[in-house]
């Protein structure tokens, strides 16, 4: 059974540097194909992707967001963390992690965030 | 940058079909994928390689993708298939993934 679940700070303060934990089970992140995500949704918007990483410890950026973002793994832990620095309000929002899965001989879905986290809130605000 | 643009908003009665589009340039090219969030939880994936139904997933729901756009098609859209609906791609190793706009589905 996949599961996902995301932990980190409900609230922070701007300029500070927020860390964010993944914890997943019922796969390994070092199969091949494997890769987890980070999207995040602002109230009332869309989802953003903003980060991935895959098994051979590939990182892969949302653009815009690259030079505030680190995404890392702990394969032993089964967990993924995602740092961002120098926040705002703007980057208030609910963090969802997913796992995505790409050229794998695993059989399922591909191409696609396939399982999710319920999210966490997080606030940003002097 | 990589843009997926969706209809802000669909509106069908129950029974009957609804259709979603999502949008990009030579998108046909990508592989699509589509989840379905209901409000106040986490997004579940209904679509994948443009067509592909993950296991669970009634068989009303389908997909396509050609040109520049794909297309989610709900058949006999039922009360419980009301939310927001948003298309995703993986783009390139530069862009990453790309989600589309979202579309909420009201069924009157």
């Amino acid at each position: 059974q996949v599961t996902l679940r995301e932990s980190g700070p409900a609230m922070a303060k701007p300029t500070q540097t927020l860390t964010l934990t993944c914890t997943f089970s019922g796969f390994s992140l070092t199969t091949i194909g494997m890769y987890i995500g980070w999207i995040r949704q602002p109230p009332g918007k869309a989802l953003e992707w903003l980060a991935l990483i895959n098994w051979a410890d590939d990182k892969f950026y949302r653009e815009s967001l690259k030079t505030r973002l680190t995404i890392s793994r702990d394969t032993s832990d089964n967990q993924v963390v995602l740092t961002m620095t120098n926040v705002d309000p703007m980057d208030t929002a609910t963090y969802y992690c997913a796992r995505f899965r790409r050229d794998t001989p695993v059989s399922g879905p591909s191409d696609a965030f396939d399982f999710w986290g319920q999210g966490t809130v997080v606030a940003v605000s002097s | 940058s990589y843009e997926l643009t969706q209809p802000p908003s669909v509106s069908v009665s129950p029974g009957q079909t609804t259709t979603i589009t999502c949008s990009g340039h030579n998108l046909e090219d990508k592989f699509v994928s589509w989840v379905h969030q209901k409000e106040g939880q986490a997004p579940l994936l209904v679509i994948y390689l443009d067509a592909k139904r993950p296991s669970g997933i009634p068989e009303r729901f389908s997909g396509s993708n050609s040109g520049n756009t794909a297309t989610l098609t709900i058949f006999g859209t039922q009360a419980m298939d009301e939310g927001d609906y948003y298309c995703h791609a993986w783009i390139s190793r530069t862009t990453g993934v790309v989600f589309g706009t979202g579309t909420r589905v009201t069924v009157l």
